[in-house]
C-alpha cells in the first residue's frame, strides 16, 4: 500500500474486555514495530518484529499484552483484560531494515484506544 | 528508560524566526533520526544523521551531531506556522537490529 494502515483509528472500549489493533505495513518492508504514546508523552517501545519473528518483545507491559505477525505483513496487537491504563495511542511503524543500520521508520496514523 | 531527552520540553517562537531544538543521548549510535508529529498523528521522518557525519541539511532543516558530547542539534529555519508541531530525535543505541528509542520531544509553537 501507500503508507502504513492502522484500524481502528479509535476504540472506545469498558475495562476487562479485549481489544485487537491491526497494523498493515508498506508492502515489502520486512520490520515493523509497534510504539505506544501516552498523552503529551514520548513513544513507548512495545514489540519489534523481523519478518514474523519478534527478536524484541521487551517493551510489551504486562503479560495481557501480545502481538502477533503473519506472511511477514499484517500484525495485530491484542489486550487482553484492558486497564484505563491501557488508554492511549497505539503507533505501527515499518521499515525495510538492510544489513547493519536502522533505516528511516514509516508510521501509521495510530489507533487512539480509550478504556472507560 | 528514554534515549534520546530532547529540550527544550517547549518552544515558542514567532513565524520568521529560526527554532533550535537539542537531544542528548547516553550511549553509542550508528546514527540519530529527528521525527515530527503533528497534533493527532503519526511520526513523519525528517532526517537521518549517522554516527560519522557532523552536519547535514534537507530544505529549511540542519542537523549537527556531535558525538564527543552525544548530543544533536536541530535547526529550522525561517519558522512557519505550519512548522508547529512536536519533533522528537530517536537512536539506535548502537543496536542494527532494528529498534530506535524515542526521546519525549520538544514541543514547538510558531506563531503567525
Amino acid at each position: 500500500g501507500a503508507g502504513v494502515s492502522q484500524s481502528p483509528s479509535n476504540k472506545v472500549t469498558e475495562k476487562g474486555k479485549d481489544v485487537e489493533l491491526r497494523c498493515d505495513p508498506i508492502s515489502g518492508h520486512t520490520a515493523l514495530y509497534w510504539y505506544r504514546q501516552s498523552l503529551g508523552q514520548g513513544l513507548e517501545f512495545l514489540i519489534y518484529f523481523q519478518g514474523n519473528s519478534a527478536p524484541d518483545k521487551s517493551g510489551l507491559p504486562s503479560d495481557r499484552f501480545s502481538a502477533e505477525r503473519t506472511g511477514g505483513s499484517v500484525s495485530t496487537l491484542t489486550i487482553q483484560r484492558t486497564q484505563q491504563e491501557d488508554s492511549a495511542v497505539y503507533l505501527c511503524a515499518s521499515s525495510f531494515l538492510g544489513a547493519g543500520d536502522t533505516g528511516e521508520l514509516f508510521f501509521g496514523e495510530g489507533s487512539r484506544l480509550t478504556v472507560l | 528508560s528514554q534515549q534520546g531527552e530532547e529540550d527544550p520540553q517547549a518552544l515558542s517562537i514567532q513565524e520568521g524566526e529560526n527554532a533550535t531544538m537539542n537531544c542528548s543521548y547516553k550511549t553509542s549510535i550508528n546514527n540519530l533520526q529527528w521525527y515530527r508529529q503533528n497534533s493527532g498523528r503519526g511520526l513523519v521522518h525528517l532526517i537521518l544523521i549517522r554516527s560519522n557525519e557532523r552536519e547535514k541539511h534537507s530544505g529549511r532543516l540542519r542537523v549537527t551531531l556531535d558525538t564527543s558530547k552525544k548530543s544533536s542539534s536541530l535547526l529550522i529555519t525561517a519558522s512557519r506556522a505550519a512548522d508547529t508541531a512536536s519533533y522528537f530525535c530517536a537512536t539506535d543505541r548502537g543496536s542494527t537490529l532494528g529498534r530506535l528509542y524515542f526521546g519525549r520531544g520538544t514541543q514547538l509553537t510558531v506563531w503567525p
